[in-house]
């Protein structure tokens, strides 16, 4: 079964406002990857995330590691057209050379 | 600096008809590789991965099958296309040893009809 889960499904949100997506294992994560998809586009990597309790900001994004590294969040202040699209958290458990994706959030935002 | 390919980007097949989707990277030795697939709207389904040639580990059992004949050579395969076969197919590489970015391909979208 699906060992990564991840909500919302969608979200729609005004231009300006908050944005937050929300990742979570049956499994501790050894770390965690977050990717965004344009639509029409591939996943394109964002960051990664390996030690409990790590925060991590790239300007408006911050991305959060749970201390038991079985959840993790991103999290967008003042959202922008430009952050339209899919994100996607990517769990690796163990170093078995594979991550097991979230389902996505598609994120789509009003000007 | 490293690139990865796949052709071909769209493909219209009947059912039952075979597939194979290829995949390439250059600029990197000894990567490792990965087959995903994303139905419209979905997350991603990892299908195979590989950490070397001749090396295939398989995480779903499915009618579709991968070869690594090359180094930074990847195939996807099926001798009969079944109609939920159709979808977004993603190929991506990450360097080996703990490497953190996998990157992506531009996909291959496939309709199975």
């Amino acid at each position: 079964g699906q060992q990564v889960m991840q909500i919302p499904q969608y979200q729609h949100v005004q231009e300006g406002e908050d944005f937050t997506t929300y990742c979570n294992s049956s499994t501790t994560l050894s770390n965690i990857q977050w990717y965004k998809q344009r639509p029409g586009g591939h996943p394109v990597f964002l960051i990664q995330l390996v030690k409990s309790g790590e925060v991590k900001k790239q300007k408006r994004l911050t991305f959060q590691f749970g201390e038991a590294k079985k959840n993790s969040s991103l999290h967008i202040t003042a959202t922008q057209t430009t952050d339209v699209g899919t994100y996607f958290c990517a769990g690796e458990m163990g170093n078995f050379n594979k991550f097991y994706f979230g389902s996505g959030t598609k994120l789509n935002v009003k000007p | 600096s490293q690139t990865i390919h796949q052709w071909p980007a769209t493909l219209v097949q009947p059912v039952g008809s075979p597939l194979s989707l290829e995949c390439t990277v250059e600029g990197t030795s000894n990567p490792n590789l990965y087959w995903y697939r994303q139905a419209a709207g979905r997350g991603l389904q990892l299908l195979f991965y590989s950490v070397g040639i001749g090396q295939i580990s398989s995480e779903v059992p499915q009618n579709l099958s991968a070869s690594r004949p090359q180094d930074r050579q990847f195939i996807l395969s099926s001798k009969k296309l079944l109609l939920s076969d159709s979808g977004f197919y993603l190929c991506a590489w990450r360097l080996a040893g703990g490497g953190r970015t996998q990157y992506f391909g531009p996909g291959t979208r496939l309709l199975v009809l």
